[in-house]
């Protein structure tokens, strides 16, 4: 079946421009997950969505980062005026969700990534 | 909350020998320890995993340990191949937040 798909792959933008990443979690996941990764660096942990649940926003590293999920389903990050230290792969992941409500022990899959340029 | 230290950054073995990726975490709560791999272009992806009740884990050519006293975890790869080279990542997380906190990644070079 199909897997994580995140778009665009590859996004060059100008310092102060905004840009919005869109990741399409696996069907029937409702756990979903964004990552930065910066050059040479690991996962950076951003924000992590439940369900209904609110999110949890506590990796996000400034106000110009926010994301939205739709329907329980798609979801959108969103950069606004972008800085040239916003360049990194942003990856997005989605799991399932056990019995008690919690995604421990469950794999995460994780999109291609977006590539962000801020030049 | 949740730390992840990982080492070495950097590995390079010669092909058919064993290559070991370790790490530390420092919250006791932690129950549940997967590995990922990510080639070049790609998103991580989970190769092994191990729970908090199990000291060891085997599949094929990799298995992990875990030493719940210590907070260390490992990951072994024997007769290493070329297409063994990649970025590793380690993780840890826990009921407490649902939260995988990942280790900064170690890049293992298999050399011919």
């Amino acid at each position: 079946g199909a897997g994580v798909s995140q778009s665009p792959s590859n996004k060059v933008t100008e310092k102060g421009k905004d840009v919005e990443l869109r990741c399409d979690p696996i069907s029937g996941h409702t756990a979903l997950y964004w990552y930065r990764q910066s050059l040479g660096q690991g996962l950076e942990f951003l924000i992590y969505f439940q369900g209904n649940s609110a999110p949890d926003k506590s990796g996000l590293p400034s106000d110009r980062f926010s994301a939205e999920r739709t329907g329980g389903s798609v979801s959108t990050l969103t950069i606004q005026r972008t800085q040239q230290e916003d360049s990194a792969v942003y990856l997005c992941a989605s799991s399932l969700v056990g019995q008690g409500g919690t995604v421990v022990g469950y794999e995460q899959y994780f999109g291609p990534g977006t590539r962000l340029t801020v030049t | 909350g949740e730390n992840v230290e990982q080492h070495p950054s950097t590995l390079s073995v010669q092909e058919g020998d064993s290559a070991v990726i370790k790490c530390t975490y420092s919250d006791s709560a932690s129950n549940y320890f997967p590995w990922y791999k990510q080639e070049l272009g790609k998103g991580p992806q989970l190769i092994i995993d191990i729970r908090s009740n199990v000291g060891e884990k085997k599949d094929q050519r990799i298995a992990v340990t875990l030493n719940k006293t210590a907070k260390h975890f490992s990951l072994h790869i024997t007769e290493t191949q070329p297409e063994d080279s990649a970025v590793y990542f380690c993780a840890a997380s826990s009921h407490r937040d649902d939260k995988i906190i990942f280790g900064k990644g170690t890049r293992l070079h298999i050399l011919p």
